[in-house]
């Protein structure tokens, strides 16, 4: 079992719609969350954290943490075109303390 | 420096010679990481540091493969005898607190380095 899973897509949403990403990870003691955007032929580069269970908004972004259920999301309203990239889902502060990634999920929103 | 910088960019090598990547982080930032990234995958993690000291080689393929931070800024990650399935981009991140404090694990990424081995 991968320590972060998330599923490779692609997936393709119309412009406009909300796009729904998601990621599930092994270690229990994991306590921080994060989802990073990668854009083709560029760096991760992050765009949201979380820390505690519940749902974390910024803009059209909103990250969803459900601890008991090793679970984390992101959701992104109003899909635009240059929301089109691949979203890394990485875990860290687990017992080895090191940050690590999901595969990623392509994103494709569609004009 | 404004950012974490990688050198080279990009390098092409023939099988069994010796590369060395470089890593030079943002100012200040307390950990660095490297990880390695082949197409249409997320980052692999191959090692970290908090100031000079390796915290977690466990991502490190095998005893080819080194890294370093002797002064707790710069780093080198050398791969000896390097084979073809080397190939890939290495990338290096940094973070201004260290491994394991609040607010860790936030990873500022460099451009990365495109090893080719033929």
């Amino acid at each position: 079992q991968k320590e972060v899973e998330q599923n490779s897509g692609p997936l393709s949403v119309p412009e406009g719609a909300i796009a729904s990403l998601n990621c599930t990870y092994s270690d229990r003691v994991s306590q921080s969350f994060f989802w990073y955007r990668q854009y083709s032929g560029k760096s991760p580069e992050l765009i949201m954290s979380i820390y505690s269970n519940g749902d974390k908004e910024d803009g059209r972004f909103t990250a969803q943490l459900n601890k008991a259920s090793q679970y984390v999301s992101l959701l992104i309203r109003d899909s635009q075109p240059s929301d089109s990239a691949t979203y890394l889902c990485a875990v860290g502060g687990g017992q080895g303390g090191k940050l690590i990634f999901g595969q990623g999920t392509e994103l494709s929103v569609k004009p | 420096g404004a950012g974490v910088s990688q050198s080279p960019r990009y390098k092409v090598t023939k099988r069994g010679q010796d590369v060395a990547l470089r890593c030079d982080p943002i100012s200040g930032h307390v950990s660095l990481y490297w990880y390695r990234q082949a197409l249409g995958q997320g980052p692999e993690f191959l090692t970290y540091f908090n100031y000079e000291a390796q915290q977690d080689k466990s991502g490190l393929p095998n005893d080819r493969f080194s890294a370093e931070r002797p002064e707790g800024s710069i780093s080198t990650l050398t791969i000896q005898r390097t084979e073809q399935r080397d190939s890939a981009m290495y990338r290096c991140a940094s973070s201004l607190v260290a491994s394991r404090s609040s607010g860790a694990n936030v990873l500022t990424f460099g451009a990365g380095s495109r090893l080719t081995v033929l």
